[in-house]
């Protein structure tokens, strides 16, 4: 199974509602990433959170990082139709690579 | 200015046929990444170039070769293409790895 997998693996939600993505990965991490992919687009990098952090805020976004249970979550709050993407949790564990999980498809309904 | 620029961003060919893509970024990152993405949204890496110095280089068939003229340039040459190559390519960059990926808007690649 992949470094990082999210969980679930689509949301379906209304506008103004928040949206709450988890990312649970397997190895010992320096930082762990979010990015958004909008449909037939690359994807753009939201936030980071150092292994020794615990919260970190970006506008409407919210991550928090459990490393004692390997785990990360993406809080959307009052989500917009524009939010619709797909959402992938990536994990640096040092060197130059980064392991990308399967993403989150999330649709908001206007 | 497009950061990370790729081209072409859709190619079809045929089987066996052999097809390059390119990559050029303009933000003065000194590595650059190919990532494979397939039908279900996973994201693999291919290849790292540092300074134009292959770093990583995963479990790829040897059909594909990345070359990197300089730092700011890095291609992906694929030969023989076979239908199971049919997939999103993308390219990417970072200043350090640890700070996180610019990503080129991706070619996707349909091999009939």
């Amino acid at each position: 199974s992949q470094q990082g997998e999210e969980d679930p693996q689509a949301l379906s939600i209304q506008e103004g509602e928040n949206a709450t993505m988890n990312c649970s990965y397997k190895t010992s991490i320096n930082n762990l990433q979010w990015y958004r992919q909008n449909s037939g687009r690359g994807l753009v990098h939201l936030i980071l959170i150092r292994s020794n952090e615990r919260e970190k805020h970006s506008g409407r976004l919210r991550v928090t990082l459990d490393t004692s249970k390997k785990s990360s979550s993406l809080l959307i709050t009052a989500s917009r139709a524009a939010d619709t993407a797909s959402y992938f949790c990536a994990s640096y564990t040092g060197g130059f690579k980064t392991i990308f999980g399967a993403g989150t498809r999330l649709f908001v309904k206007a | 200015d497009t950061a990370v620029s790729q081209t072409p961003k859709y190619l079809v060919t045929q089987m066996g046929n052999d097809k390059s893509i390119k990559c050029e970024q303009n933000l003065g990152h000194d590595t650059m990444y190919w990532y494979k993405q397939d039908s279900k949204k996973f994201l693999k890496i291919m290849f790292s170039y540092n300074n134009k110095e292959l770093i990583i280089n995963e479990t790829v068939p040897n059909r594909f070769s990345p070359k990197s003229p300089d730092k700011a340039h890095l291609n992906l040459h694929i030969n023989s293409l076979e239908l199971g190559d049919s997939a999103v390519y993308f390219c990417a960059s970072s200043q350090e790895s640890s700070f996180g990926y610019t990503f080129g808007s991706g070619t996707r690649l349909t091999v009939v």
